[in-house]
């Protein structure tokens, strides 16, 4: 079967850096996504590995080892406005996209 | 302003009515989605289209229909509401289906009371 595996909520506080893990199972793979989800609204696109190793894009960055069916979200410099549920979204071999409930990100003052 | 909109934002209707919830996409994008989101679950796809004039189901289907007339439209509708369907509705756009950077509208909240 095909799955995904995040802590369901983390805990951070303003200013620091946190790291959301993934691991995942596929029928095949062609990529991994990161989505952002504040209370109430829709995703937004954060970032896309198709190729192992780390993407940086500003605050955030994404990693991924394939063979490993592993992903982390890094986020430094945590700023309110970032508690938001954190979505990570394999694609399989059909290009699906596989969702879960993702991780409720909690920053703290 | 480029986007994808979906109407209507919220509605509550009677089950057993037949409801459409519309989206329109102006990015010209050949792939559009409807998928569901309940309480603490994942996105659950409903249908999706790869272009225009083609439609296909996904995970949940049972109980909506799609089509895909025109490029910019993918209206889903619900041919008899029932109370199991009280959810929040998105409807995403893609380049392509081989595109895992979809674009969401803002969402429809459906109660069937």
């Amino acid at each position: 079967g095909q799955n995904i595996d995040q802590p369901t909520e983390m805990t951070a506080t303003e200013g620091a850096i946190v790291q959301i893990n993934c691991t995942y199972q596929t029928s095949g793979f062609n990529g991994l996504f990161w989505y952002q989800q504040h209370a109430g609204e829709a995703p937004t696109f954060l970032s896309y590995n198709v190729l192992d190793g780390l993407e940086e894009k500003g605050r955030f960055s994404s990693f991924l080892s394939r063979s490993k069916g592993y992903s982390y979200l890094l986020l430094k410099e945590l700023q309110m406005k970032d508690s938001a549920s954190y979505l990570c979204v394999p694609m399989d071999s059909n290009y699906q996209l596989i969702w879960g409930a993702g991780t409720k990100l909690i920053i703290k003052p | 302003i480029a986007g994808i909109t979906q109407a209507p934002t919220s509605q509550i209707l009677a089950a057993g009515r037949r409801m459409t919830l519309r989206c329109t996409q102006d990015m010209r994008h050949n792939a559009m989605y409807w998928y569901r989101q309940d309480l603490g679950l994942g996105l659950r796809l409903i249908h999706y289209s790869n272009t225009a004039g083609t439609t296909g189901k996904g995970e949940v289907p049972d109980g909506y229909s799609v089509s895909r007339a025109n490029t910019d439209d993918f209206p889903l509708t619900l041919a008899s509401a029932v109370p199991s369907q009280t959810s929040v509705y998105f409807c995403a756009s893609a380049g392509d289906r081989d595109t895992g950077e979809l674009f969401f509208g803002e969402g429809s909240r459906l109660t069937v009371l």
